[in-house]
């Protein structure tokens, strides 16, 4: 069975840092895609960032480009999101979400609420 | 960037009524890259849908997925208590981008 495991969600000020870990079973990790996909309270679905199987490609959405690195340790069968720079609009759930190919979202984790408060 | 639209924003029908989502999107989506989602409250998404028209391991059969281009559809032939949730559409040709969503509750 697929389980991703958020973690790492707290309540921080603005111009702060936060590392997101997702930890991935159930399936073959270093062969599959992964995303990180945020809802704010109340809102829709917007998509942050992808890093392939091997991680030698990352994809960011506009709105966190330059602030947020995605990254992966495929020993270790996670994923990671580094948020620097966190701004108010930043504040969501942020679902762990493991790619298909083609890119539909398979399986997604129960999520870590990042919440900004000044 | 291709916006998703969705219509209606909220469906109110009854359990056992046919139920019917839409969702339109701005660029052609070719190769009918489309993907719906249910989300429960306080719950993450459910894969329905992919490929607009190939249903996900497990789900039930009264969800089906139709459309090319740009428009597309849900339709959960007949409504089950646990479907009342939020459906979004996701193309994922281009950019991800997702619909607003469309909230089913009961009538």
């Amino acid at each position: 069975e697929v389980q991703l495991s958020e973690s790492g969600g707290d309540l921080v000020q603005p111009g702060v840092s936060l590392r997101l870990s997702c930890a991935a079973s159930g399936f073959t990790f270093n062969t599959y895609a992964m995303s990180w996909v945020r809802q704010a309270p109340g809102r829709g679905l917007e998509w942050v960032s992808a890093i392939s199987s091997s991680g030698d490609a990352t994809y960011y959405a506009d709105s966190v480009k330059g602030r947020f690195i995605i990254s992966r340790d495929n020993s270790r069968n996670t994923v990671y999101l580094q948020m620097n720079s966190l701004r108010a609009e930043d504040t969501a759930k942020y679902y762990c979400a493991k790619e298909a190919s083609p890119p539909y979202f398979d399986h997604w984790g129960q999520g870590t609420l990042v919440t900004l408060s000044s | 960037e291709n916006v998703l639209t969705q219509s209606p924003g909220t469906l109110s029908l009854s359990p056992g009524e046919r139920a019917t989502l839409s969702c339109r999107a701005s660029q052609t989506v070719s190769s009918s890259y489309l993907a719906w989602y249910q989300q429960r409250p306080g719950q993450a998404p459910r894969l329905l849908i992919y490929g607009a028209s190939s249903r996900a391991t497990g789900i039930p059969d009264r969800f089906s997925g139709s459309g090319s281009g740009t428009d597309f559809t849900l339709t959960i032939s007949r409504l089950e208590p646990e479907d009342f949730a939020v459906y979004f559409c996701h193309q994922y040709e281009t950019t991800h981008t997702f619909g607003q969503g469309t909230r089913l509750e009961i009538k």
